[in-house]
């Protein structure tokens, strides 16, 4: 069975530096490795997401994401953060059994200060 | 292109009572998703749809808890009856399946209070 950690509750970073949040996951099979974010009152969007192919995925906002597969992780990164990006993140990663099952994280919450 | 849609958005009830959500996918997606998600907690799977089938209710409390989704579209999830447990948001979420594409699109969710 799949599962998806991530290690820290909460990340602050200011404003201009560069955020990383952190996930790492187990799978028996091939890995297909999602992040979402939640504003407050608002449901879960989708960022970004890797199948397969390059290792560094590009996603919205100007968020990328890191696939290793030697270290089962899928670290959300952006050069420079805004106040704007304070939310709740979630990593998630899917299976693929007859269908694709999706277990989610316990999310990070992120607080970038000006 | 509209979202996913669903209600009410807050609903509080009494323990003991029923209550139903209503989810509308995003026209064209093949598959929706129930969610719950508890305070401080990523979103844990009811149930999942391909279509008009019931694909995973595994961790679905099948006791109170149940599920259609007619004609392959519109959903609707009920409780009855409803316990203080019950207490959390409960999120839609519907995806085009295609392939190995299978990105979910959420609705705002349903927090429901039981007192």
């Amino acid at each position: 069975a799949q599962s998806v950690a991530q290690p820290e509750d909460q990340v602050n970073v200011a404003e201009g530096n560069p955020l990383t949040v952190k996930c790492t996951y187990s799978v028996s099979g091939n890995p297909y490795l999602f992040w979402y974010v939640q504003y407050p009152n608002r449901g879960l969007q989708f960022l970004l997401k890797y199948i397969t192919g390059d290792n560094l995925v590009k996603g919205s906002y100007g968020f990328e994401a890191e696939f290793n597969k030697s270290q089962t992780s899928f670290h959300l990164k952006k050069p420079s953060a805004l106040v704007s990006d304070s939310a709740l993140y979630f990593c998630a990663v899917s299976e693929n059994t007859g269908g694709f099952k999706t277990i989610f994280g316990a999310g990070t919450r992120l607080f970038v200060k000006a | 292109e509209a979202g996913v849609v669903q209600s009410p958005r807050y609903k509080i009830i009494e323990k003991k009572q029923p209550v139903a959500f209503w989810c509308n996918p995003i026209s064209g997606h093949n598959t929706l998703y129930w969610y719950r998600q508890n305070l401080g907690q990523g979103p844990e799977l009811l149930i999942r749809y391909e279509n008009e089938e019931a694909v995973d209710d595994s961790q679905l409390p099948k006791d109170r808890f149940s599920a259609e989704r007619l004609k392959g579209v519109d959903s609707t999830l009920k409780i009855q009856p409803a316990e203080l447990g019950d207490s959390a948001v409960y999120l839609c979420a519907s995806s085009l399946v295609t392939g190995t594409w299978h990105e979910q699109y959420f609705g705002p969710g349903t927090r429901l209070t039981v007192t």
